[in-house]
This record gives C-alpha cells, sequence and structure tokens, in this order.
C-alpha cells in the first residue's frame, strides 16, 4: 500500500462546478498535511494547509481533514478553467523526516 | 519577495562530467530539501538539511550529494551523472520540517 494515495484522474467537471479531489494516507500518527497545485512543467504552488480534523476554508479552496478515516479532500467551488493542473496532496508521517507526496490528481475544468 | 532560487533552469550534460545544481532561499528557513519528480512515480526526497552542517539522506539519495555550508544555500551535486538521472528536480524549504514546503522554479536535467 502506498503511503499517500490519490486518484490520477483526469476528473473533468464544468466551469462553475465544485471539484472534489481526495487524499488517503495510511500513517495514523500522521499531523501536517498540505494541498499543492502544479501546472505542468512547472513547480508545485502550496493552496492549503491543515493541521486539525474538521474544514478549513480560504476563498474558493476548503480542505476537510478525518484523521480517524485517514483521509484528506480539497473542494474546489466555483470551479475556473484556470484551476485545470495537477492537484498534489502531501503528508507529514511521523518517523519520517520529509513530506511523502501522492503522485497527484489532474482535475481538468471544461468551460 | 520570498522566494527560493534554483539555477539553471535547463541542463543537458554528458554521462560523467559533474555539476551543481544550485538552490538559494531568502526565507532564513531552517528546513532544506531536493527532490526529484518523475512521470507516474511523483515527488521522491533525495536529500534533506535540518540546519547548517545537518544533511541526510532522503529516498533516492544514491547518486547524489548535497552541502549546507550557509543557511540560505544547499546545492545538488551529481559527481558522475548517468541518463536515469534524467529528471525534473525541485528544492524546497520550509522553516521547519512538519510546516509548508515552498519549492523553486525547478530544474529539468537531461544526461546523454
Amino acid at each position: 500500500q502506498k503511503e499517500v494515495e490519490q486518484n490520477s484522474g483526469p476528473l473533468s467537471v464544468p466551469e462553475g462546478a465544485i471539484a472534489s479531489l481526495n487524499c488517503t494516507y495510511s500513517d495514523r500518527g500522521s499531523q501536517s498535511f498540505f494541498w499543492y497545485r502544479q501546472y505542468s512543467g512547472k513547480s508545485p504552488e502550496l493552496i492549503m494547509s491543515i493541521y486539525s480534523n474538521g474544514d478549513k476554508e480560504d476563498g474558493r479552496f476548503t480542505a476537510q481533514l478525518n484523521k480517524a478515516s485517514q483521509y484528506v479532500s480539497l473542494l474546489i467551488r466555483d470551479s475556473q478553467p484556470s484551476d485545470s493542473a495537477t492537484y498534489l496532496c502531501a503528508v507529514k508521517s511521523t518517523g519520517r523526516r520529509a513530506l511523502t507526496f501522492g503522485s497527484g490528481t489532474r482535475l481538468q475544468v471544461q468551460p | 519577495e520570498a522566494q527560493v532560487t534554483q539555477n539553471p533552469r535547463y541542463l543537458i550534460t554528458v554521462t560523467g562530467k559533474k555539476l551543481t545544481v544550485t538552490c538559494s532561499q531568502n526565507m532564513n528557513h531552517e528546513y532544506m530539501s531536493w527532490y526529484r519528480q518523475d512521470p507516474g512515480l511523483g515527488l521522491r526526497q533525495i536529500y534533506y538539511s535540518m540546519n547548517v552542517e545537518v544533511t541526510d539522506k532522503g529516498d533516492v539519495p544514491e547518486g547524489y550529494k548535497v552541502s549546507r555550508k550557509e543557511k540560505r544555500n544547499f546545492p545538488l551535486i551529481l559527481e558522475s551523472p548517468s541518463p536515469n538521472q534524467t529528471s525534473l528536480y525541485f528544492c524546497a524549504s520550509s522553516r521547519q520540517e512538519n510546516t509548508e514546503a515552498f519549492f523553486g522554479q525547478g530544474t529539468r536535467l537531461t544526461v546523454v
């Protein structure tokens, strides 16, 4: 089992819809969780960080963390074509001195 | 402007010719790391540094060296590059190891 798993996609949503991206992780002791956006050939850009159970909202983005079920999700409201990118989930696991990244979910927002 | 700067952005080299990719951050971050990104394999950590003169191996350290003589700089050294090191490389820094990582622009390396 991979440490951090994401559906590779592509996830296709129409413009204006809500995009829901999911990530599961294996280390129950993980404490820090991050969502990054990466355009093709560019560097990952931090969107959200979340450290405690529940929801965290920032503009059109909402991160949701459920440590009991070991998943973290990212909701993008009012999706725009410019949101089309690969979204990377990253987890800081106990005993590891690095972030562990999922392989990413490719999101396509159709105009 | 807070940033992580890598150079060069693109590099084509031949097998066995030593090269260095530089990385510098201006955020006074303690923690720096190097990743490589390959299709289907995602981002994998090569080396990291907790502070000046403190470095350690990540998940894929073979064929790479690093140094951290100053807090702001963390160069990646390939002493004898091989074609399997052709990849997209990213330097990242964070205030601590469990906080957000900020990435440089990336270096696309091709070894022929």
